[in-house]
């Protein structure tokens, strides 16, 4: 199985501040991974798929990157309905398998 | 608009089995396939089961293997997650959801809780 490993676990950060999100798979996925956004007692979100494709509806301050082991999702300005865990999850093969997540938290 | 909508979640007891549903519409729903997704309390996202738009194709994650399937009746756009031999652990919140690019996950439901205890 393919294990995510996302870091940091939390992060707390003001509205404005550029955010950076890891993640790391245990082999190489290619650019097979999506990232997800979730808030409480709602539906998780996609953001990004295939490792930098933006969903629609999607705002452009969010964007993703990587290929093979190690991928980024950043933030480029938080904005208050920022404020939730995100999650990567591989595709590249079965059994699916998410990080670990990573709450943004409020300074 | 896209929109999944899960039912049959409660309380059960360890052993006992519980039959979830996902209702569908919006889309062709035989054209993509489907998933399972839980969420137990405090913890993250966990990937439960997927199946192909035909129904011919199904996976599982270790941890239900055996006790769970999946399945779908393309005719009434709905997916079921049967769970059987039911364990404290896998008290949860159960989301369905649709596949986007690969087993992507575009379009979820709000989730339905099982709580397992006796």
């Amino acid at each position: 199985d393919i294990q995510m490993t996302q870091s940091p676990s939390s992060v707390s950060a003001s509205v404005g501040d550029r955010v950076t999100i890891t993640c790391r798979a245990s082999q190489g996925i290619s650019t097979w991974l999506a990232w997800y956004q979730h808030k409480p007692r709602k539906a998780p979100k996609l953001l990004i798929y295939t490792a930098s494709s933006l969903q629609s509806g999607v705002p452009s301050r969010f964007s993703g990157s990587g290929s093979g082991t190690d991928f980024t999702l950043t933030i480029s300005s938080l904005q208050p309905e920022d404020f939730a865990t995100y999650y990567c999850q591989q595709l590249n093969s079965f059994p699916l398998t998410f990080g670990g997540g990573t709450k943004v938290e409020i300074k | 608009e896209v929109q999944v909508l899960e039912s049959g979640g409660g309380l059960v007891q360890p052993g006992g089995s519980v039959r979830l549903s996902c209702a569908a519409s919006g889309f062709t729903f035989g054209s993509y396939g489907m998933g399972w997704v839980r969420q137990a309390p405090g913890e993250g996202l966990e990937w439960v089961s997927g199946i192909s738009g035909n129904g011919i194709s199904t996976w599982y994650a270790d941890s239900v293997k055996g006790r769970f399937s999946i399945s779908r009746d393309n005719s009434k756009n709905t997916l079921y997650l049967q769970m059987n031999s039911l364990r404290a652990e896998d008290t949860a919140v159960y989301y369905c959801a649709k596949t986007g690019t690969g087993w992507t996950f575009d379009s979820w439901g709000q989730g339905t809780l099982v709580t397992v205890s006796s």
